[in-house]
């Protein structure tokens, strides 16, 4: 059975440092590309960026290049998104979703549960 | 890069026909993914490609694109349709980019 699963909520306060988490399973993780999506409350999805854990080629939003950074350890089947320095407006759900085929890029047919992050001072 | 429009929100009776739309240049290039996505749940994909469903997804469920506009019919709503709706597909403005639409919220009536 494919899953992801996500690390857990965070609570950090602006300025803080953060790397989330979500970990594949049941599939050939090098084999598929990876997105990260963001939901600011009350929201619609957006798309912040893909990475292929085979090779680590990531691409990003135009809105997101240069704010958060997409990686993954391929030994441990985990990619990952993180922040060197938050702000309130990351505030949002997170989730990572994975392709339907091994060539797929938009079509996601799996998603992770999300991770609620909630920068607040 | 592109940008994916939809009706902010759009309603049907119970059982009846609603088709729910999605325009942009990229869609003339690449099928929409459409998904739904129900309060405090992750999306779920309803249709992908010309128009497949997943394992699970009730035949109810179709889509179907024509020039830059993509649309997605449920036929015979049912009360657990009600949702949120987005499309989304490749940017194909030439960047290795996803796009998704602003969201469709749907009440059945």
């Amino acid at each position: 059975e494919v899953q992801l699963v996500q690390s857990g909520a965070e609570v950090k306060k602006p300025g803080e440092s953060l790397k989330i988490s979500c970990k594949g399973s049941g599939y050939s993780f090098t084999s598929y590309w990876i997105g990260w999506v963001r939901q600011m409350p009350g929201k619609g999805l957006e798309w912040m960026g893909i990475i292929y854990p085979g090779d680590s080629d990531t691409r990003y939003s135009p809105s997101f290049q240069g704010q958060v950074t997409i990686s993954a350890d391929k030994s441990i089947s985990t990619a990952y998104l993180q922040w060197s320095s938050l702000k309130a407006s990351d505030t949002a759900m997170y989730y990572c979703a994975r392709p339907t085929a091994p060539r797929g890029y938009h079509e996601f047919d799996y998603w992770g549960q999300g991770t609620l992050v909630t920068v607040s001072s | 890069s592109s940008e994916l429009t939809q009706d902010p929100a759009v309603s049907v009776a119970l059982g009846q026909t609603v088709r729910i739309t999605c325009q942009g240049d990229s869609l003339r290039s690449y099928y929409a993914s459409w998904y739904q996505q129900k309060p405090g749940q992750a999306p779920v994909l309803v249709i992908y490609g010309k128009n497949n469903r997943p394992s699970g997804i009730p035949d109810r469920f179709s889509g179907s694109s024509s020039g830059n506009t993509a649309s997605l019919t449920i036929t015979g709503a049912q009360a657990e349709d009600e949702a949120d709706y987005y499309c989304n597909s490749r940017d194909s403005s030439g960047n290795p980019h996803v796009v998704f639409g602003g969201g469709t919220k749907l009440t059945v009536l």
